[in-house]
């Protein structure tokens, strides 16, 4: 089974920019979660969709948002971006019960000049 | 807020030796525990899950949980240097479906 993916894998953007962020789930798993990781802050959860819908969402601005499709399929956006959310995203799917196991992708590593 | 606490690092073991990983955590309302590894410029990597309290073994690792003490340990024997990685504690509290993740051990077993 294919694992998650996520695209794409390195962005350069300079501040004041939007970006968006895909991730692909592993085949039959309806929940996706996000998630930043700094060197500062480690790993802090962004938010989580099901079904389509959002279900958890963290400690971050409203620049920082999502969607999923019927698929599965989400994305990330972040609007007027900061040098601050230079930062790798990680994505992680699970199958969205509450003892699942998350398992992650790749990652996007996204530079704010 | 929800804390996740990790032994501080780095940590360094001989080869053949075994590594002990140590978490706390601050929700008592917690019900799964995981364990990833994480190689520099990697992802997180699923290593071990737990939910109740006591020991689980699988291969070289074994995750221990006590509730009552809040704390969960990882235990690798007969450490390898690919063993050395960042350890990730992360916990799973309640009804939410977040993660919250420690800040990482730093393991390097030196052949």
């Amino acid at each position: 089974k294919a694992g998650v993916t996520q695209t794409p894998r390195y962005l350069i953007k300079t501040r004041g920019q939007q970006v968006t962020l895909s991730c692909s789930p592993i085949s039959g798993h309806r929940s996706v979660s996000w998630y930043q990781q700094t060197p500062g802050q480690g790993l802090q959860f962004l938010f989580e969709y099901f079904s389509e819908t959002q279900r958890n969402k963290g400690n971050f601005p409203g620049r920082f948002s999502g969607r999923q499709f019927s698929n599965s399929r989400s994305e990330m956006n972040v609007s007027t971006l900061e040098l601050g959310d230079s930062a790798l995203y990680l994505c992680a799917s699970s199958l969205g019960g509450t003892r699942d196991t998350q398992y992650f992708g790749p990652g996007t590593r996204l530079t704010v000049l | 807020q929800k804390e996740v606490e990790q032994n501080s690092g780095p940590l360094s073991v001989p080869e053949g030796a075994i590594a002990s990983l140590n978490c706390t955590y601050s929700d008592r309302g917690s019900q799964s525990f995981f364990w990833y590894r994480q190689y520099s410029g990697k992802s997180p990597e699923l290593i071990m899950f737990i939910y109740s309290n006591g020991d689980k073994e699988d291969g070289r690792f074994t995750a221990q949980l006590n509730k009552a003490s809040q704390y969960v340990s990882l235990l690798i024997r007969d450490s390898q240097p690919s063993d050395s990685a960042t350890y990730l504690c992360a916990v799973n509290g309640g009804s939410a479906r977040q993660l919250t993740f420690g800040s990482g051990t730093q393991l390097t077993v030196l052949p």
